[in-house]
């Protein structure tokens, strides 16, 4: 199994510039998380969905984020316009089941705002 | 609602001596608990987890941790540290059973470990 996977690993982008953060789940695991990480707040959950629907978009910082789930393979996360502020690590994350067993990480997306 | 709190920000320990990162939870029902830790520029990986069974946990490279309702901690113990285990730690709590439960992180310890 390849694992949870995210793309681009890195992205530096402008100020005011659309980010597009996307994520392969693992196969069969329906739910998925999207989670960033900074320096100040640490790890904060964004969104999560359950059978590609969302659940709780209440960590979603602003209305510049968005996140999809079109289908149980793919999801995106979105910031529209982009702020240097967005700067930090974005994590997904998916799970099979119930919330007792593991959360699989995916490596992280790593954006950079100038 | 449910909570965790790490009460270290940051643990220094010498390679070969023990390791103890403390975590107490607040939880409305019997909660699912989780170590995770996160290498430099790494994703997170489980280290153990408790979800009911045996109350002292043993997981991946010598850690363990035991679940303690009387004092709600969760505490993670290693005999002797090696400089491999420097890392991020996170506690985490779930009390939701049902599919698509979020987790509660903690704020994370940093470990560091000298030679």
């Amino acid at each position: 199994d390849a694992g949870v996977i995210q793309s681009p690993r890195h992205e530096v982008t402008e100020m005011g510039q659309e980010v597009t953060l996307r994520c392969k789940p693992i196969s069969g695991h329906n739910s998925l998380f999207w989670y960033r990480q900074t320096m100040m707040r640490g790890l904060e959950l964004l969104i999560y969905f359950n059978n590609n629907v969302p659940i709780d978009d209440s960590g979603m910082p602003e209305d510049r984020f968005s996140a999809k789930m079109p289908n149980a393979s793919f999801s995106t996360l979105k910031i529209q316009p982009s702020e240097p502020r967005d700067s930090a690590v974005y994590f997904c994350a998916s799970i099979r089941g119930s919330s007792y067993n593991e959360q699989f990480f995916g490596p992280g997306t790593r954006l950079t705002v100038l | 609602a449910q909570s965790v709190t790490q009460l270290d920000s940051h643990v220094s320990v010498s390679e070969g001596t023990p390791v103890l990162l403390r975590c107490n939870y607040s939880s409305s029902y019997s909660p699912s608990l989780f170590w995770y830790v996160q290498h430099p520029n790494k994703g997170l990986q489980l280290l153990l987890k408790y979800t009911s069974a045996a109350t002292l946990v043993k997981g991946i490279n010598g850690f363990e941790a035991e679940f303690k309702k009387s004092e709600t901690s969760f505490h993670l113990t290693k005999p002797s540290a090696h400089m491999s285990d420097a890392a991020e730690y996170f506690c985490v709590v779930s009390d939701g059973y049902q599919a698509g439960t979020a987790l509660i992180f903690g704020k994370g310890t940093t470990l560091s470990v000298s030679s």
